[in-house]
């Protein structure tokens, strides 16, 4: 069973503090990993994706990932009220029928991040 | 450029009748996906098309779904005969390129059964 793992929360960070989330996978397979930010009742926005070994910046925010310890994580600098959300942690899966090409993706719960003004 | 475009946004309707549900893509592109929230559960893959062929099927719960992309534009995914626990945000994303990186998803249909 291929499981994404994230703390459903909510986690609580002042404003103008770094928001730390964090994600865990189980299969070790997967290669491509995503972040994204769902506001309620709106849709999955993406707003990180991460490939390889390493920290990937992106304005306030960078993506961690450690294939060894299968661990995915996002940090928010800065954190502002509008930053409150819903973020999902989501893997490429591979199908057993594609021959190739796109794939879906396995997405944890999400975790419920509130910053406080 | 427009999104990915959903409807009905919401839908309510009785154990054992049919929905269809309908989800026009950002034009040019190939890959069109149908994902499912169930309330408490993570949104979860049902099925990929690339173009007008079924890509993979294999998250589709069961036999009372059913999903076509004629012509390899708009997509509808029809449910019959609707039961309770089909009732869920049913979310479709397309991509442009082959390797499915940087969906864009649509605002989703809230279907509810009762």
């Amino acid at each position: 069973q291929k499981e994404v793992e994230q703390n459903s929360g909510p986690l609580s960070v002042p404003e103008g503090a770094i928001a730390s989330l964090n994600c865990t996978y189980s299969d070790r397979g997967s290669q491509s990993f995503f972040w994204y930010r769902q506001y309620s009742g709106k849709s999955p926005e993406l707003i990180m994706s991460i490939y390889s070994n390493g920290d990937k910046e992106d304005g306030r925010f960078t993506a961690q990932l450690n294939k060894a310890s299968q661990y995915v994580s996002l940090l928010i600098r800065d954190s502002q009220p509008s930053d409150s959300a819903t973020y999902l942690c989501a893997v490429n899966i591979k199908s057993s029928t594609s021959g190739g090409g796109a794939d879906g993706l396995t997405f944890g719960k999400g975790t419920h991040l509130i910053i406080q003004p | 450029e427009a999104g990915v475009t959903q409807f009905p946004s919401h839908s309510v309707i009785e154990k054992g009748q049919t929905v269809t549900l309908r989800c026009d893509p950002i034009s040019g592109h190939d890959n069109l996906y149908w994902y499912r929230r169930v309330m408490g559960k993570e949104i979860k893959f049902l099925l990929h098309f690339v173009k007008e062929s079924k890509q993979d099927e294999s998250g589709m719960p069961n036999n009372r779904f059913l999903a076509e992309r004629t012509g390899g534009t708009y997509s509808t995914l029809k449910v019959q005969p609707a039961e309770l626990e089909d009732s869920g945000v049913y979310f479709c994303a397309s991509s442009q390129d082959l390797t499915g990186y940087g969906y864009t998803f649509g605002s989703g249909t809230r279907l509810t059964v009762v």
